[in-house]
C-alpha cells in the first residue's frame, strides 16, 4: 500500500514571502499521479496543482509550483508571493495510475497547516 | 451547476442508530467516492464506485455500506453508528481514468454520542 508523509504539521510565512511545503511518498509503482489540495476553514477541498509521474517537467499554476523528484519520491509545493487567502490546510495526495479497487482513490498525507502572517 | 452536493451538512446520532448520507453530482462523472476525515488526519477512502452498479472497498470500509443508485447518486449508510464513526464525511466524483481531479462535496459533520 502507498503512504504519503507530510512532515510539517504547521508552517508560518510572512505575507508576500515564499514558502515550501514538503511531501514524501512511498510506492512500488512507476506510474501514478500526485496532487496538492487546499482545505480552507470552510472545509471545501480545492485542487491546487497536479503532477503526472511520467512527466519530468514540474507543474506550475500561477504562484504555485512543485518540485517533483521521482527517484527521491518527493513532491514539495512552493507558494510564491504568499497571500492571506492562502492560509489553509494543505494536503498532498497520491493516486495510482492503475484502475480498479481502492487503487482508484486518493491516498492523503496528514496535512500541513499554513499560517500567513500579515 | 451545483457540482457535488451532500446532505445533511451536520448530524448527531446516538450509538446504535442508523442513517444514510446522500451525495449527488451533476457533472456526468463516472466515478464517485466516500472519504472520512478525522482530526489530525488526511482523508481516508471508505468506498468507491467506478460506475453505476459497481462498488469497491477502500481503506476503511468496516461499519459502512454504499449504494450507487444511478450515475448521479452515491449514498453511504451507517447501519449501527458507533462513536468511532464520529468524523467529517466527504463525497467526491471524477470524470474518468487518468489524471483527472476529484471534485469534492462540502462535507457532512457527523457526531455519534
Amino acid at each position: 500500500a502507498q503512504t504519503v508523509t507530510q512532515s510539517q504539521p504547521e508552517m508560518s510565512v510572512q505575507e508576500a514571502e515564499t514558502v515550501t511545503l514538503s511531501c514524501t511518498y512511498d510506492t512500488s509503482e512507476s506510474d501514478y499521479y500526485l496532487f496538492w489540495y487546499k482545505q480552507p476553514p470552510s472545509r471545501q477541498m480545492i485542487l491546487v496543482i497536479r503532477q503526472e509521474a511520467y512527466k519530468q517537467q514540474n507543474a506550475t499554476e500561477n504562484r504555485f509550483s512543485v518540485n517533483f523528484q521521482k527517484a527521491a519520491k518527493s513532491f514539495s509545493l512552493k507558494i510564491s508571493d504568499s497571500q492571506l487567502g492562502d492560509a489553509a490546510m494543505y494536503f498532498c495526495a497520491y493516486r495510482s495510475a492503475n484502475s480498479g479497487g481502492g487503487a482508484d482513490g486518493l491516498t492523503f498525507g496528514k496535512g500541513t497547516h499554513l499560517i500567513i502572517q500579515p | 451547476n451545483a457540482g457535488v452536493t451532500q446532505t445533511p451538512k451536520f448530524q448527531v446520532l446516538k450509538t446504535g442508530q442508523s442513517m444514510t448520507l446522500q451525495c449527488a453530482q451533476d457533472m456526468n462523472h463516472n466515478s464517485m467516492y466516500w472519504y472520512r476525515q478525522d482530526p489530525g488526519m488526511g482523508l481516508r477512502l471508505i468506498y468507491y464506485s467506478a460506475s453505476e452498479g459497481t462498488t469497491d472497498k477502500g481503506e476503511v470500509p468496516n461499519g459502512y455500506n454504499v449504494s450507487r443508485l444511478n450515475k448521479r447518486e452515491f449514498s453511504l449508510r451507517l447501519e449501527s453508528a458507533a462513536p468511532s464513526q464520529t468524523s467529517v464525511y466527504f463525497c467526491a466524483s471524477r470524470y474518468g481514468t487518468g489524471g483527472y481531479e476529484q471534485y469534492f462535496g462540502p462535507g457532512t459533520r457527523l457526531t455519534v454520542t
